[in-house]
């Protein structure tokens, strides 16, 4: 079964440091999002994007965020300066169809920020 | 905004006996339901969706949640647990705004723990 494959699975980086968490999704999907969980709280949307662009974000994904699919393969989520409260688990998603939500998520990448 | 509601953040059930873990939702129509199941250190995994039609669903490994929208309720059901169940267990909201990708909302999680 197609996979949306996470790495890495555990990365630790010091406060304002800048972060780039890699997702690959699955191959013929066509959207594609971040969620994030802190430890012991809900799962939280961040950001989805379809064509190459930001199709909508929550208040959570704020300036210091950015994501891109540089390639045809690759779709990353970047910290610009971390601070201790970005220290969460990290979704990704992609999905063949908005409108049916048929997301596959990946196993997740555990940040913490020290 | 939409938003979810798991009332039950542990429940503890004997291995064999039947489950419900409750779900209600806010949302100003019928919205997507869903419930997912995060195993230690895994990602999350669909169980089972609602979009439209028969009200029962049928999941994968053996649950089915009944939507019923004079209760705002999406609640998970199992006949028999088996000590594999395990896990956190989250219900989650999707609306179809006409827009671009819209994300889920998910609910605080309820612990299920299994008993021998």
């Amino acid at each position: 079964e197609p996979e949306v494959t996470q790495t890495p699975s555990h990365q630790v980086t010091q406060m304002g440091q800048e972060v780039i968490l890699r997702c690959v999704p699955i191959s013929n999907h066509l959207y594609f999002y971040w969620y994030r969980q802190i430890l012991g709280q809900k799962v939280e949307f961040l950001v989805s994007f379809y064509n190459n662009e930001i199709s909508e974000k929550s208040e959570i994904f704020d300036d210091q965020f950015s994501v891109e699919r540089p390639d045809g393969s690759n779709f990353t989520l970047k910290i610009r300066s971390t601070k201790l409260e970005d220290s969460a688990m990290y979704f990704c998603a992609s999905s063949s169809s908005r409108a049916n939500y048929g997301y596959t998520f990946g196993s997740g990448t555990r940040l913490t920020v020290v | 905004a939409q938003s979810v509601t798991q009332p039950d953040i542990h429940i503890t059930v004997s291995e064999g006996a039947s489950l419900e873990l409750r779900c209600n939702y806010s949302y100003g129509a019928t919205p997507y339901l869903f419930w997912y199941v995060q195993s230690p250190g895994q990602g999350l995994q669909l169980l089972l969706k609602y979009f439209s039609g028969d009200t029962l669903v049928q999941g994968i490994k053996g649950f089915e949640a009944e939507f019923k929208r004079s209760q705002s309720s999406f609640n998970l059901r199992k006949p028999s647990v088996h000590w594999s169940d395990a896990a956190e267990y989250f219900c989650a909201v999707g609306v179809d705004s006409g827009g671009g990708a819209d994300g889920l909302t998910f609910g605080k999680g309820t612990h299920l723990i299994i008993q021998p």
